[in-house]
């Protein structure tokens, strides 16, 4: 049930771009970012509220594809400061109306100078 | 401005002790949420708190474990009694409003190792 990113792991040289992918299998209502460097806490990125819609983050950009489930998260020129794991988190709702957070599998991402 | 406050940062207990996670979200947020992070399990939410009542625990994992927060500055977790398979990171965040369309901001973490 778990949002499934890909890829894993993506290995970088400084300059470089990349793209991580985050899909759901079920309806997805939002999408939240977050980068966790290691030994920390993860911190928040970006959210995206409605399909099509498209959010950035300094050098960070991300989409968001209602229809397909799924969001994109672009990072352009890579900086040794983006090295970390990221999490894309999706919103799942309860029959009782209420809804529950739910983080993707998470990529590793190492930028090398 | 304080973030969110986690204690202690690091416990190491036996088995069969009870163990308790303390937190301290940002103040002025509404919504306070436990996740665990495993190697294995990811980023899981167990619990989280709307103006301090609790809205879904359909993630803590079994009876051992107990949330509470009896007031909008405090909260805590509680595991009684503790086993090896419960060491992990526990985070907890907060934000203002609904995670839907806000910012979680997350805590330091509780680094637990029961032996």
């Amino acid at each position: 049930q778990q949002p499934v990113q890909s890829p894993q792991a993506v290995i970088l040289r400084e300059g470089e771009d990349a793209v991580i992918n985050c899909s759901s299998s079920k309806a997805l209502y939002s999408v939240h970012w977050y980068r966790q460097k290691h030994g920390e806490a993860p911190v928040f990125l970006m959210i995206l509220l409605k399909g099509g819609e498209q959010m950035r983050h300094e050098k960070i950009s991300a989409s968001f594809n209602e229809k397909k489930q799924q969001s994109s998260l672009y990072l352009t020129a890579s900086q040794l400061s983006y090295s970390g794991t990221y999490f894309c988190g999706t919103e799942e709702r309860n029959t009782s109306g209420t809804y529950k957070y739910i983080f993707g599998t998470g990529t590793r991402l190492k930028v090398l100078a | 401005d304080a973030g969110v406050i986690q204690s202690p940062r690091h416990e190491v207990t036996e088995m069969g002790q009870e163990v308790t996670l303390r937190c301290k979200p940002i103040s002025g947020h509404d919504y306070l949420f436990w996740y665990r992070q495993t190697m294995m399990r990811g980023l899981e939410l167990l619990i989280y708190f709307n103006n301090n009542v609790p809205i879904d625990d359909s993630g803590m994992p079994e009876d051992r474990f107990s949330a509470k927060m009896p007031n909008a500055s405090f909260s805590t977790l509680k595991i009684q009694p503790s086993e090896p398979r419960d060491s992990a990171v526990y985070f907890c965040a907060s934000s203002r409003g609904g995670a839907r369309n806000r910012p979680q901001h997350f805590g330091d973490g509780t680094r637990l190792s029961i032996l």
